[in-house]
């Protein structure tokens, strides 16, 4: 089993949907939750962090971490054409260290 | 302010060589760490510097290797490369301090071994 499981998609959905991402885990230790987005021929870049459990709002996206499940999810609401990406989870047993856990991502594309 | 430089952004190895990635992290940065991304495997830390120092390694065989300069640039080393080891190469860095969870990426070297 995977540290980290998330569902590869790929995920069609129409302008202006509620697109809803989620990822599951299986070690405990993960404190520090992330999502990043990736697009095609680039690095991926920090959307939102989370650290241990708990809700966070920025603009039209939400991150959920539910440490009891754990499971975390990505709300994005009004999606939007330039969300097309790749979203990737990812996780950290340690503050102040680069190594991270991600998840292999799910592909989106918001269609207008 | 300049990103996370990665060359050279495309490479065609054989089998059996030997490839050198570079990395110039964003300005002020001392942390630097290496990914390997496939379709089948994705995103997997290969490791990570600080100070010149490694402080964390991933599970890659070694094979891989890498290091970091005095002025924080990095390199990282495949040797006897295999075909599995085709993949995209993607080098982060962070600014030390308060943890927010963000790695700044290179576009990353596409590494493709026949």
């Amino acid at each position: 089993q995977k540290e980290v499981e998330q569902d590869p998609g790929p995920l069609s959905v129409p302008e202006g949907a509620i697109v809803s991402l989620n990822c599951t885990y299986s070690n405990s230790a993960f404190q520090y939750f992330m999502w990043y987005r990736q697009y095609s021929r680039k690095g991926p870049e920090l959307l939102m962090y989370t650290y241990s459990s708990g809700n966070k709002e920025d603009g039209r996206f939400t991150a959920q971490v539910d440490k009891s499940s754990k499971y975390i999810s990505l709300f994005i609401r009004d999606s939007q054409p330039s969300d097309s990406a790749t979203y990737l989870c990812a996780m950290s047993y340690q503050g102040g260290s680069e190594k991270l856990v991600f998840g292999k991502g799910t592909k989106l594309t918001v269609n207008p | 302010k300049a990103g996370v430089t990665q060359t050279p952004r495309y490479l065609i190895k054989t089998r059996g060589q030997q490839v050198t990635l570079s990395c110039s992290p964003i300005s002020g940065h001392r942390s630097v760490s290496w990914y390997q991304q496939t379709p089948g495997q994705g995103l997997q830390f290969l490791f990570e510097y600080f100070s010149e120092t490694q402080r964390n390694k991933g599970n890659f065989p070694g094979r891989f290797s890498g290091r970091q300069f005095s002025n924080s640039r990095s390199e990282m080393n495949v040797s006897t490369l295999e075909l599995g080891d085709s993949a995209l190469y993607l080098c982060a860095s962070s600014l030390v301090g308060q943890y927010t969870g963000e790695l700044f990426f290179g576009e990353g070297s596409r590494l493709t071994v026949l």
